[in-house]
């Protein structure tokens, strides 16, 4: 099975701007799952969806949002974007919601922001 | 806030030698994944271990679970160069939340 796709692989926006990253999920996993990855705080979770609904969401301020089509295909976005918004934006699927499954990452989007 | 806390926050070794990263975490969990990260790109899963067990294995990997202590270690043993990552712990707490810790940079010398 292909596993987990991201897209674009690197970004670089400006302070201001907003951007949309991509995920595809591994075939037959309905749950996605972002975090975001910096030096400082290291990672962290953004929210997870399933079924096209969001089932939990993580400390981050209403400007990161996102959304999950009915193939179970996600994207997040994130409006006027700061330079503290740089950062490795990782995507995880996993089979089911719940905790239950392994979630496996793909190889994450790195957003620039200047 | 971070869950977990590894250590050692780096770890040095030899081609062959044994390498032990322990993960200690606050609250009750669901169950606890270890992940490797090379150079910033994604992370691999290695292996979930779920609260209700206390040991498992794959290949050169062992992980063991301590929910009384509340910790975790992972063993890599005749460990290779290609070892050479950084190894996180995730705690899940809240069904597919998962709460990593700050990770093990690992390095292993040929």
């Amino acid at each position: 099975k292909a596993g987990v796709t991201q897209t674009p692989r690197y970004l670089i926006k400006t302070r201001g701007q907003q951007v949309t990253l991509s995920c595809s999920p591994i075939s037959g996993h309905r749950s996605v799952s972002w975090y975001q990855q910096t030096p400082g705080q290291g990672l962290q979770f953004l929210f997870e969806y399933f079924s096209e609904t969001q089932r939990n969401k993580g400390n981050f301020p209403g400007r990161f949002s996102g959304r999950q089509f009915s193939n179970s295909r996600s994207e997040m976005n994130v409006s006027t974007l700061e330079l503290g918004d740089s950062a490795l934006y990782l995507c995880a699927s996993s089979l089911e919601s719940g905790g239950i499954n392994e979630q496996f990452f793909g190889p994450g989007t790195r957003l620039t922001v200047l | 806030s971070q869950q977990g806390e590894e250590d050692p926050q780096a770890l040095s070794i030899q081609e062959g030698e044994n390498a032990t990263m322990n993960c200690s975490y606050k609250t009750s969990i669901n169950n606890l994944q270890w992940y490797r990260q090379n150079s910033g790109r994604g992370l691999v899963h290695l292996i979930l271990i779920r609260s209700n067990e206390r040991e498992k294995h794959s290949g050169r990997l062992r992980v063991t679970l301590d929910t009384s202590k509340k910790s975790s270690s992972l063993l890599i043993t005749a460990s290779r160069a290609a070892d050479t990552a950084s190894y996180f712990c995730a705690t899940d707490v809240e069904g597919g939340k998962l709460i990593f810790g700050q990770g093990t940079e690992l390095s292993v010398k040929p």
